[in-house]
């Protein structure tokens, strides 16, 4: 079965230090990824997205993600991070032609920032 | 623009009721997907509509769990005798279709089963 794993369940890093999320996933086919963010009550605010083409893609709020087909990898990072960005990181990964299918989910990775 | 939105932000019932869970998608977005989310998880696929028609609802958990689209647009969860373990957050999120991989989300309704 397809799966998504997010090694790190909590990451504490300090203002201004970069980050990096870690994100594998298990899948056959050329996946299509995504790293969503959620505040706390908040839904999931897209942060970016691969699908195809430059393995290295930059999203909203200065993070980029690097996709690694021989890894199965597709690690978020941010070179210095804010207190803002204390949250809660999920990746996905999608499969299927065409529309989207279901997305699976990653566990998340909760980010505090310390000042 | 006016994002996905769900109704209610919070529901409390208690087990054995009957509840529905509303989902208004992004105006023009034809396919339309229901979450749900455990504390402390990722969300879990349920259903997925494209247009009217479930496509795929191979994550709803039981037959107590059905949702419609009638018109395409606003979508329903309906859950029949409500365990508590169907305390969770249900989102809802949406997508313009047409080789469109993108799925936006809604804020989440928070159900909670006594």
């Amino acid at each position: 079965a397809q799966s998504v794993t997010q090694p790190d369940i909590h990451i504490t890093v300090s203002e201004g230090a970069s980050l990096e999320l870690r994100c594998n996933y298990s899948y056959g086919a050329t996946p299509y990824l995504f790293w969503y963010v959620q505040s706390p009550g908040q839904g999931l605010q897209l942060l970016l997205k691969y699908f195809s083409g430059d393995t290295l893609v930059q999203g909203i709020k200065g993070f980029e993600a690097e996709f690694k087909r021989s890894q199965s990898s597709f690690n978020l990072r941010k070179p210095s991070v804010h207190w803002s960005d204390a949250a809660e990181y999920f990746c996905a990964v999608g499969y299927g032609s065409g529309n989207t299918g279901k997305l699976i989910f990653g566990q998340g990775t909760t980010l505090q920032v310390k000042p | 623009g006016a994002g996905v939105s769900q109704t209610p932000s919070n529901k409390v019932t208690e087990k054995g009721k009957y509840v529905e869970l509303r989902c208004d998608p992004i105006s023009g977005h034809t396919a339309l997907y229901w979450y749900r989310q455990s504390l402390g998880q990722g969300p879990e696929f349920l259903i997925y509509f494209q247009g009217t028609g479930a496509a795929d609802d191979s994550g709803l958990p039981n037959d107590r769990f059905f949702a419609v689209r009638p018109e395409g647009s606003v979508s329903t969860l309906k859950i029949q005798r409500t365990e508590r373990g169907d305390s969770a957050v249900y989102l809802c999120a949406s997508s313009p279709g047409g080789g469109s991989k993108t799925q936006y989300f809604g804020p989440g309704t928070r159900l909670l089963v006594l």
